[in-house]
């Protein structure tokens, strides 16, 4: 099956330092690959879109200029926080899209855990 | 804007019980749905979605536009089916757009 991977798994930062984020599909080409944030107990909610070669796409209230999104190949989609302060901390998943098998579906990384201190 | 709705936090039934997990959405297009599972410590899987109309681990969920709601149902809980439960719509189908996930639904079987 399709495989998603992050890395790092968790990381813990000072404030006003910066942390990347990297989102890789295992064994198939994603063209496009989504950000998640989810704050303890609450849903995912959709960050941005980040499709290959371009320019990601932001969800309203996210701050491009703080978390910046770089897919440089069909398998690796990064996120960085910028300058994070502890308000950053959250568990951060992405996704990536396969079109694989006929059917046209996300699958999920294990996500990273990041805490700013 | 297009909305999730899971009305239950928490759902608690003994095994053999039936199941149903609600979910209502909201959105003036034509959405796909989908249950997403999270086992402890596990990632997100898919259980399944409204278009292909399967059955996944004897659960199966059936869209109702007239209501829009798009609730799980197993008629046998198993202990195994202890998880974290996602309702989550995509604007336009597939794997295309970013999913409007509701806040979920922790399910527990009781033995």
């Amino acid at each position: 099956g399709a495989v998603v991977s992050q890395h790092p798994s968790w990381v813990i930062c000072k404030s006003g330092t910066s942390v990347k984020i990297e989102c890789r599909s295992l064994d198939f080409q994603a063209t496009t690959m989504f950000w998640y944030r989810q704050f303890p107990k609450q849903s995912l909610m959709l960050m941005a879109t980040s499709n290959e070669g371009s320019k990601a796409t932001y969800e309203q209230g996210v701050e491009k200029d703080k978390f910046l999104i770089n897919h440089a190949s069909l398998t690796l989609s990064t996120l960085t926080v910028t300058s994070a302060h502890p308000e950053d901390s959250s568990f951060y998943i992405c996704s990536a899209r396969t079109l694989g098998g006929g059917t046209d579906t996300q699958y999920f990384g294990p996500g990273t855990r990041l805490t700013v201190l | 804007a297009q909305r999730v709705t899971q009305p239950e936090k928490l759902l608690s039934v003994f095994k053999g019980a039936p199941v149903e997990l609600k979910c209502n959405y909201s959105y003036s297009g034509s959405p796909e749905l989908f249950w997403y599972v999270q086992y402890s410590r596990q990632r997100l899987q898919l259980l399944l979605r409204h278009i292909s109309r399967e059955s996944i681990k004897g659960f199966t969920a059936d869209l109702n536009k007239g209501e829009t709601s798009f609730h799980l149902k197993k008629p046998f809980a198993q202990e195994e089916d202890s998880a974290m439960y996602y309702c989550a719509l995509s604007r336009r189908g597939g794997g295309a757009d970013g999913l409007t996930f509701g806040k979920g639904t922790h399910l527990i079987i009781q033995p």
